[in-house]
């Protein structure tokens, strides 16, 4: 059964850092590109950074690019989300998701159970 | 990018059929594929619809998903509606940048 375990969330003030990580499991997960979504409590979703399975190109959304740093650990089956320079705006679940190929198809399939940022002074 | 607009909110009666919609504002709908997740309270969201039209293994064939060249838009149909089926859906694609784009959500309410 394929697996996704999110941490590393919690409350941080503006200005800081804060680093994600999503553990896999049931799957091979370097045979995968993996991306992180995230959902504002009570709004829609967002995407939010995707790489691919070797580490070789990775994407982010325009409202985290030079902010956000997503990276890989094949090794590890894991999966992370670097956050610097915090808005009170990025508070929200983050979720981590598997695509469905090697290189990126954007289908996410399946999601982790999220993990809750909250940015606040 | 573009935008995938999806309408706020849809209701119906159970045994009844539902069609949410997912309108691409800039560039083809079929550019690019098209899926749908569910999102019940509290929990993640999981796919119904991937790659415009297909069904994962699990997923009742009483969910369906369609694109409209004509209108640029994707479409989720859920015929013989359950109170199951009350959720919230998102239909999703990527645009040229690689960069995923949401629609705003649809919430379903089955009374």
């Amino acid at each position: 059964e394929v697996q996704l375990v999110e941490s590393g969330g919690g409350l941080v003030q503006p200005g800081r850092s804060l680093r994600l990580s999503c553990e896999a499991s049931g799957f091979t997960f370097d045979d995968y590109a993996m991306h992180w979504v995230r959902q504002a409590p009570g709004k829609g979703l967002e995407w939010v950074s995707g790489i691919s399975w070797n580490s070789g190109s990775t994407v982010y959304a325009d409202s985290v690019k030079g902010r956000f740093t997503i990276s890989r650990d094949n090794a590890k089956n894991s999966l992370y989300l670097q956050m610097n320079s915090l808005r009170t705006e990025d508070t929200a679940f983050y979720y981590c998701a598997k695509d469905k190929a090697a290189s990126g198809t954007y289908w996410f399939d399946p999601w982790g159970q999220g993990t809750l940022v909250t940015v606040s002074s | 990018n573009f935008m995938l607009t999806q309408p706020h909110s849809v209701s119906e009666s159970p045994g009844k059929t539902v069609t949410i919609s997912c309108t691409r504002a800039g560039g083809s709908i079929a550019s690019n594929y098209v899926q749908w997740y569910q999102q019940r309270p509290g929990s993640a969201p999981t796919t119904v619809i991937y790659e415009d039209n297909q069904r994962p293994s699990g997923v009742p064939d009483r969910f369906s998903g369609s694109i409209d060249s004509s209108s640029n838009s994707a479409s989720l149909t859920i015929s013989g509606l359950k109170t199951e089926d009350e959720a919230d859906y998102y239909c999703q694609s990527y645009d040229s940048t690689n960069q995923g784009i949401f629609g705003g959500g649809t919430k379903l309410t089955v009374l």
